[in-house]
């Protein structure tokens, strides 16, 4: 069975300094990774998305993210954060292919941005 | 891309009593998805919901508490039923077109 594991449940950071929120995720077929943000109150918003190519996958808001097949991981970089990105940030996996539902999603690592 | 509506937004309801949230979608999808995301965990996928046949739903999760109807492409309902405070959770609704899109949540306290 798939299960995703995001090993921070809290990152506190100052303003303009970088972050990694780190992802790593168990599946014994091809998978397809995802890092979604929920800004307070809000629904889930994709960041990004890794299906195939190119390992290094580039998102919205500055967003980054690398697939290591190895490590088995699908850790997220921005090299300077804002205030505004203070939210929680869930990193998620499917085996469905072109419908990318049924989303298996870890337990969220919420990032604290302070000025 | 697609745009979901999720009705209602929050609500308190009394312990014993039944919630029905509504999801519509401005497009047609074939699958639609709910979610639980109890306070402090993430998101748990409670069933998926095929137009035109019965919802198919996770380990943990029974058709009895969470009924579910999709009379067409577009609108899906999920009800909590006979609610306990065990059932105060965001709940979501999902369509995955290309690429999985939520609704805002329907954040559910029962008292």
């Amino acid at each position: 069975a798939q299960s995703v594991t995001q090993l921070d449940s809290q990152v506190p950071v100052f303003e303009e300094a970088p972050v990694e929120l780190r992802c790593n995720y168990s599946s014994s077929v091809s998978v397809y990774l995802f890092w979604y943000v929920q800004y307070p109150n809000q629904g889930l918003q994709l960041l990004l998305k890794y299906l195939s190519g190119s390992t290094l996958v580039k998102g919205i808001n500055g967003f980054e993210a690398e697939f290591n097949k190895s490590q088995t991981s699908f850790h997220l970089r921005k090299p300077s954060v804002h205030i505004s990105d203070t939210a929680e940030y869930f990193c998620a996996v499917s085996d469905y292919g072109g419908s990318q539902g049924n989303l298996i999603f870890g337990k969220g690592t919420k990032l604290s941005v302070k000025p | 891309s697609a745009v979901i509506s999720q009705k209602p937004s929050r609500d308190i309801c009394q312990r014993g009593t039944s919630l029905t949230i509504q999801c519509q979608v401005d497009s047609q999808v074939t699958m639609m998805f709910w979610y639980r995301q109890q306070p402090g965990q993430s998101l748990t996928l409670i069933a998926t919901a095929n137009q035109g046949s019965e919802a198919t739903y996770e380990s943990g999760f029974v058709i009895d508490k969470f009924p579910i109807s999709r009379p067409n492409l577009t609108f899906s309902t999920l009800t909590v039923s006979n609610m306990s405070p065990e059932d105060s959770s965001i709940y979501l609704c999902s369509v995955a077109v290309t690429e999985a899109f939520f609704g805002q949540g329907t954040r559910l306290t029962v008292v």
